[in-house]
């Protein structure tokens, strides 16, 4: 099992739909989670971080984790075209001292 | 303005021909990164450094060297270019490898 997968394809939206992505890990101690949103040719940017199993509720952005299940996701609510990007899951290994990063996932919104 | 500097932003080079990427940080983070990033890959670690003068491989070290002499450093090197390390490569820090990284704007590197 890869550390991090991420394996949807491209996700097509209407403008105003919710996006969903999903995320599973295989590392059962893993304790810190991040979503990075990269547009095309720019560095990842932080756009949310989770801790603790449930929700976390930042702007249009939900993260949800569930540690039993070792997955955790992403719900775009409201997709903008401007949230058409690649999001990057990641996810800390080996006692803390790296993050993995899952392969990413395409959102295009369409207006 | 706290960031993650990288130069150059883009490199074309030749094969055999030594070349350093240098990445510097203003938040006093002790933990720095390297990643490349190719199409179908993702990102995947280089190396990564915990503090000044502590240095491990990621996943793909191979090709690559590091230091870390100072704490707002941390250059990547490659001895010997070859055409496959022609890829994106991004510079991170941290205050622990378990927290948000902030990443550099990326060097776009081709090795001819």
């Amino acid at each position: 099992q890869k550390e991090v997968e991420q394996n949807s394809g491209p996700l097509s939206v209407p403008e105003g739909a919710i996006a969903s992505l999903n995320c599973t890990y295989s590392d059962r101690v893993s304790q810190s989670f991040f979503w990075y949103r990269q547009y095309s040719g720019k560095s990842p940017e932080l756009i949310m971080s989770i801790y603790s199993n449930g929700d976390k509720e930042d702007g249009r952005f939900t993260a949800q984790l569930n540690k039993a299940s070792q997955y955790v996701s992403l719900l775009i609510r409201d997709s903008q075209p401007s949230d058409s990007a690649t999001y990057l899951c990641a996810v800390n290994m080996k006692g803390n001292n790296r993050l993995a990063f899952g392969k990413g996932n395409q959102v295009v919104v369409i207006p | 303005e706290a960031q993650v500097t990288q130069n150059p932003r883009y490199l074309i080079t030749v094969t055999g021909k030594k070349l350093t990427v240098t990445c510097s940080q203003n938040m006093n983070h002790e933990y720095m990164s390297w990643y490349r990033q190719d199409p179908g890959l993702g990102l995947r670690q280089i190396y990564y450094s915990m503090n000044v003068e502590v240095t491990d491989k990621g996943d793909v070290p191979e090709g690559y060297k590091v230091s870390r002499k100072e704490k707002r450093n941390f250059p990547l090197i490659l001895e010997s270019p070859s055409p496959n390390q022609t890829s994106l490569y991004f510079c991170a820090s941290s205050t622990g490898g378990a927290q948000p990284q902030h990443f550099g704007d990326g060097t776009r590197l081709s090795i001819l």
